[in-house]
């Protein structure tokens, strides 16, 4: 079965720092990837999609910005933090018909 | 309105009683639904997938209204356990397989 690994769990950055979120994937090959922000006490919002190498969507226009470098490998990047990025940070993947699967997800704090 | 929407709650329920709430979607070309459970501080794992007019898994019961556009999700005999956020979710039927999720339905089940 597929298998989601997200690093790190949890993370404080100052505004204005940049930002890398990684997202690796076991098992599957070819999957399209996602990331999605989970705010506090909010909905889950899609950031980005993937349906392969290079090949990156884009849903909202922020400071983010993704790129997947390898078959199962997605990162998240900003430059510049700001105090709204804090939220959670989601990674899934489909492989099948249309389900998705989520990682364990990245806490980003931003202060 | 918004594409997909819950009813945030919380539904209190008291053990072993029944619960069942609804996720409206306005996307009449959507195709699957989704039920996703969310624990606290935790990243959503699929409850059930709902493609045509319901599913069933154990004491979960999922239906699909179309015509209403609009699921439901039922829980039977609660236990203690099943208190977490149910995310409800709606397949965009656009290219990349991508959801839309609802905001979510607390329910807490109490002794």
């Amino acid at each position: 079965s597929q298998t989601i690994h997200q690093w790190p769990a949890t993370l404080v950055q100052p505004v204005g720092s940049p930002l890398s979120l990684e997202c690796t994937v076991e098992g599957t090959s070819n999957p399209n990837l996602y990331w999605y922000r989970q705010a506090a006490g909010r909905g889950l919002q899609l950031l980005f999609y993937s349906v392969g190498i290079g090949q990156i969507s884009s849903e909202v226009p922020q400071n983010l910005s993704a790129s997947r470098p390898q078959d199962r490998q997605f990162i998240l990047s900003s430059k510049k933090l700001l105090l709204s990025d804090s939220g959670f940070y989601l990674c899934a993947l489909t492989w099948d018909r249309e389900t998705q699967y989520f990682g364990p997800g990245t806490r980003l704090l931003v202060l | 309105r918004k594409e997909v929407e819950q009813d945030p709650g919380p539904f209190n329920v008291p053990e072993g009683a029944t619960v069942a709430f609804n996720c409206t979607y306005s996307n009449s070309a959507s195709q699957s639904f989704f039920w996703y459970r969310q624990d606290c501080r935790k990243e959503p794992k699929l409850l059930m997938s709902v493609y045509s007019s319901g599913n069933e898994d154990g004491r979960f019961t999922a239906q699909l209204n179309r015509a209403s556009q609009y699921i439901s999700l039922l829980i039977r005999d609660s236990k203690l356990s099943d208190s977490a956020t149910y995310l409800c979710a709606v397949n965009r039927g656009a290219a990349g397989n991508k959801l839309t999720f609802g905001g979510g339905t607390r329910v807490l089940v109490k002794p």
